[in-house]
């Protein structure tokens, strides 16, 4: 069965203080691996697409990459606006049309 | 601004009553998926429109939920005799018919059954 599993479950960082984010899939046929960002009470917000391992995605302070079995989202000096849950997901060929969310990874950025 | 428009943002219902949520993706998004989410946790497919055609339903879909998307462009999500373990986030997204590419979220419709 298509699982995604991420970790941590919660990171707290200080401003400034890089790291990255876990996503491992188990997804027979990956067609895409996508990242969101989710703010409390709204809806996830697109942030990246990966389709083949190797590839790699960059947009402000984040960069995103793919191997044949886990995604990493990495956070480069963050700040406190980028204090929300990240969730990654994963489509596959066996899935039909559902795409399979992990739980997420809560950050907390401090000033 | 995905452009993906969800109706009411808030619900409150008393257990049994039944309630519809609507959903307004773009013109461009052929592809119309329901999700619902619980606190602490990712969305769970619910269901997936190809235009006005439903071709997908997950388990987690009670026959007490109905979804419809007449004429391809709106959707609506019914819940039937709500239940207190019915309460979460409905979440509804569009996706254009090219490719694997991303879906987009509208903000959610949040569902409190007391």
């Amino acid at each position: 069965e298509d699982q995604v599993t991420q970790s941590p479950e919660a990171l707290r960082l200080q401003e400034g203080e890089s790291s990255s984010l876990n996503c491992s899939y188990t997804v027979s046929g990956l067609r895409g691996l996508f990242w969101y960002r989710q703010d409390p009470g709204k809806g996830p917000e697109f942030l990246f697409t990966l389709y083949s391992a190797g590839e790699e995605k960059e947009k402000e302070r984040l960069k995103a990459t793919l191997t044949k079995k886990e995604s990493f989202l990495h956070i480069t000096a963050p700040k406190p606006e980028d204090s929300a849950t990240y969730l990654c997901a994963a489509y596959g060929n066996t899935g039909g049309f559902k795409t399979i969310f992990g739980a997420g990874t809560r950050l907390f950025v401090k000033a | 601004d995905t452009g993906v428009s969800q109706n009411p943002r808030h619900k409150i219902t008393k257990r049994g009553q039944n309630v519809t949520f609507r959903c307004d993706p773009i013109s461009e998004h052929n592809r119309l998926y329901w999700y619902r989410q619980t606190l602490g946790q990712g969305p769970e497919f619910l269901t997936y429109f190809q235009n006005e055609a439903q071709l997908e339903k997950s388990r987690l879909l009670s026959d007490r939920f109905s979804a419809e998307r007449p004429k391809g462009s709106f959707s609506t999500l019914e819940i039937q005799r709500t239940e207190q373990g019915d309460s979460a986030m409905y979440l509804c997204a569009g996706q254009t018919l090219v490719g694997d590419t991303e879906a987009f979220f509208g903000q959610g419709t949040r569902l409190t059954v007391v």
